[in-house]
């Protein structure tokens, strides 16, 4: 049980472009979905935490408008890098969680490079 | 949340078992163990989390010290798949802000 889906494992796309990574609890409702970056050598950074239903919230120095979250349901949220560019290439890996005591469950993350 | 201090790497036998220790001095009474890993390239994946009593699942056992102050995670019979970044991280009842410190990376060694 307590399976989360990330979708697509990896992405390479040109400068400017805009990028969509989707996160799914397959098997449970997340009361709670997390975005986490995570750059080489490093550790994972938390970038935003959105609820289903109301907008994220973002930890500073994460620009809302560039990393744009959507939390539609109890079981999908989205990430939307905007006009990425070089500098936002990184390891994007997003988790879920039901609340309470519980722990948070992860997706297996997104590669994306931006060239 | 309390800070936690884990050795930064480790080597561990194959078959043999591995006990990755952690400090947590500044726990509080409402604050939780969590240990995660991270295989290379892939999302952290939950392992074990206890209050006070050790704890035991498929994967691991934790061991909380009585004054709470530190713990140990331990993989009975270590493999090569368990190589990995392993997390220990103390959080309040209900909070969701996980904290990945730099963890102890774990070389399990044919």
């Amino acid at each position: 049980g307590a399976v989360v889906s990330q979708h697509p494992s990896r992405v390479i796309c040109k400068s400017g472009t805009s990028v969509k990574i989707e996160c799914r609890s397959l098997d449970f409702q997340a009361t709670t979905m997390f975005w986490y970056r995570q750059f080489p050598k490093q550790s994972l950074m938390l970038m935003a935490t959105s609820n289903e239903g109301s907008k994220a919230t973002y930890e500073q120095g994460v620009e809302k408008d560039k990393f744009l979250i959507n939390h539609a349901s109890l079981t999908l949220s989205t990430l939307t890098v905007t006009s990425a560019h070089p500098e936002d290439s990184s390891f994007y890996i997003c988790s879920a969680w039901t609340g309470g005591g519980q722990p948070q469950h992860f997706g297996d993350g997104t590669r994306l490079s931006i060239l | 949340d309390a800070k936690t201090t884990q050795p930064p790497s480790m080597d561990c036998a194959e078959g043999r078992a591995a006990n990755l220790p952690c400090n947590h001095s500044t726990i509080s009474g409402n604050e939780y163990v969590y240990w995660y890993r991270q295989i290379h390239s892939q999302g952290p994946q939950y392992i074990i989390h206890g209050l006070k009593n050790n704890e035991t699942n498929e994967m691991a056992s934790l061991i909380i010290t009585e004054d709470r102050k530190s713990s140990t995670l331990i993989l009975p019979h270590a493999t090569l798949r368990d190589t990995a970044v392993y997390y220990c991280i103390v959080l309040r009842t209900g909070a969701n802000n996980l904290f990945f410190g730099t963890g102890t990376r774990l070389t399990v060694i044919p």
